[in-house]
């Protein structure tokens, strides 16, 4: 069984605050971690996909780090605003022959105006 | 099309009835995944098509679910003799597979859900 922890499960923050989730999941046979933004009765938006130890990658305000090693990566949000208001989730793949994606419980993130 | 297209976005139903839901892919890609998240849970996987083969049904939570996939495109999970644990949103996605083996890329695309009630 593979486990996927995402925490904090949610989180209320203020317009402008700056903020950040973590990622767990195992360390051993690790392909790719994705990171992905839900909105309600939307589909989930791909944010990044992370494969190398040592990643970092940027979109915008958000950015996300990868530790391979120790089985963690960090999304932070700079300067929330209220339409960064969503669920993010995060996907372990493991190094099997096919794509498929093993996610965390994810963290709802409120941005108050 | 343009994206993965999911139908009806939203379902109703009555405990014991049989409801299908449908996914449209994009066209071109080979791999079509059905996922579900329940009412307080993450994601979680159901069933793995690659073409019109699932080799991968690990997911699906018992045999009142079953899908199937024709022609390379279309994709129906059907539930039948539903029940009210069986409610939540029921996500496709379909991804284009570029390479083998540990050098195999993905890109996915997910439409945007199904929300079953069962009441």
């Amino acid at each position: 069984i593979l486990n996927v922890e995402q925490s904090p499960q949610s989180l209320h923050v203020q317009e402008g605050d700056s903020t950040n989730f973590t990622c767990s999941f195992p360390s051993s046979n690790f392909y790719a971690l994705h990171w992905y933004r839900w909105e309600t009765a939307k589909s989930p938006e791909a944010l990044f996909v992370m494969t190398l130890n040592g990643d970092e990658k940027k979109k915008g305000r958000i950015s996300a780090t990868l530790n391979t090693k120790e089985g963690y990566s960090y999304l932070y949000i700079k300067g929330s605003q209220p339409e960064d208001s969503a669920t993010y989730l995060c996907a372990f793949r493991r190094g099997t022959s096919y794509g498929k994606l093993t996610f965390g419980q994810g963290t709802i993130l409120t941005v108050h105006p | 099309g343009a994206g993965v297209s999911q139908s009806p976005s939203n379902k109703v139903t009555e405990k014991g009835k049989d409801v299908e839901l449908r996914c449209d892919p994009i066209s071109g890609h080979t791999a079509l995944y059905w996922y579900r998240q329940s009412l307080g849970q993450g994601l979680e996987f159901l069933i793995y098509f690659q073409g019109n083969s699932a080799p991968d049904k690990s997911g699906l939570p018992s045999d009142r679910f079953s899908a199937e996939r024709t022609g390379g495109s279309v994709s129906t999970l059907t539930i039948q003799r539903t029940q009210q644990e069986d409610s939540a949103v029921y996500l496709c996605a379909s991804s284009w597979i570029v390479g083998t083996g540990k050098n195999t890329n993905y890109g996915y695309t997910f439409g945007s859900g199904t929300r079953l009630t069962v009441v």
